[in-house]
């Protein structure tokens, strides 16, 4: 149990479906991570809020939205995607001393894996 | 190229080898550097942190060649459980907010 929860742990959807990653960090932390992880790739970071604020955005597209409603909770809502969105989709936290600047130590969630029929 | 580089292996080694992995990065202006480790379907989980003047956490010895801009992990007695990705990760605070992730060294160790 790394203090990071995400649901759901599997998600098959539709490219026209709706659909929402949850995350929740029971750590304290002030900064939540969404990460995509795809098949012998490195992980790409796709948005960052520190202290709820968004302060990267890594060029993702719209069709991802991040929700960071407070400083434990992350949401990645999901609609129209396409079969290259399938991906291990990660959630991590950290307690970052200055907005912006890297924390030294990241928490990863479990992970939601998606598939885009 | 990319910014942070690794052999994706995989490397296959015995139990109780000695096994090197090493990553280089790009951007001098680098600032802070770990090793993590991803087992399969797992998330990644931080094993240590990487200094110049290295850093050992019992069987596993990480050190950082900023001359150079290659960091590495040494993992003496491998155990059958070591047996995962192991993932260098750079930070930096230049050109935005910045951790880069390398793509991973698979490690098996066999019986």
């Amino acid at each position: 149990e790394t203090g990071v929860t995400q649901t759901p742990r599997h998600l098959v959807m539709g490219m026209t479906n709706k659909k929402s990653l949850k995350c929740e960090q029971h750590l304290g932390h002030n900064a939540m991570y969404w990460y995509k992880q795809s098949a012998k790739k490195p992980l790409e970071l796709m948005f960052v809020y520190s202290l709820e604020e968004r302060v990267e955005n890594n060029s993702v597209p719209s069709r991802f939205s991040p929700e960071c409603p407070n400083s434990s909770h992350l949401f990645l809502h999901l609609h129209t995607l396409q079969p290259e969105d399938s991906a291990l989709y990660l959630c991590a936290s950290s307690q970052d001393e200055v907005r912006g600047q890297p924390a030294e130590k990241l928490f990863f969630g479990s992970g939601t894996q998606l598939s885009v029929l | 190229r990319k910014e942070v580089e690794q052999d994706p292996g995989p490397f296959n080694v015995p139990e109780g080898a000695t096994v090197a992995f090493n990553c280089t990065y790009s951007n001098s202006a680098s600032q802070s550097f770990f090793w993590y480790r991803q087992d399969c379907r797992k998330e990644p989980k931080l094993l240590m942190s990487v200094y110049s003047s290295g850093n050992e956490d019992g069987r596993f010895t990480a050190q950082l060649n900023r001359a150079s801009q290659y960091i590495s992990l040494l993992i003496r007695d491998s155990k059958l459980s070591d047996s995962a990705t192991y993932l260098c990760v750079v930070t930096r605070n230049t050109g935005g907010f910045k951790t880069i992730f390398g793509a991973g060294t698979r490690l098996f160790v066999k019986a």
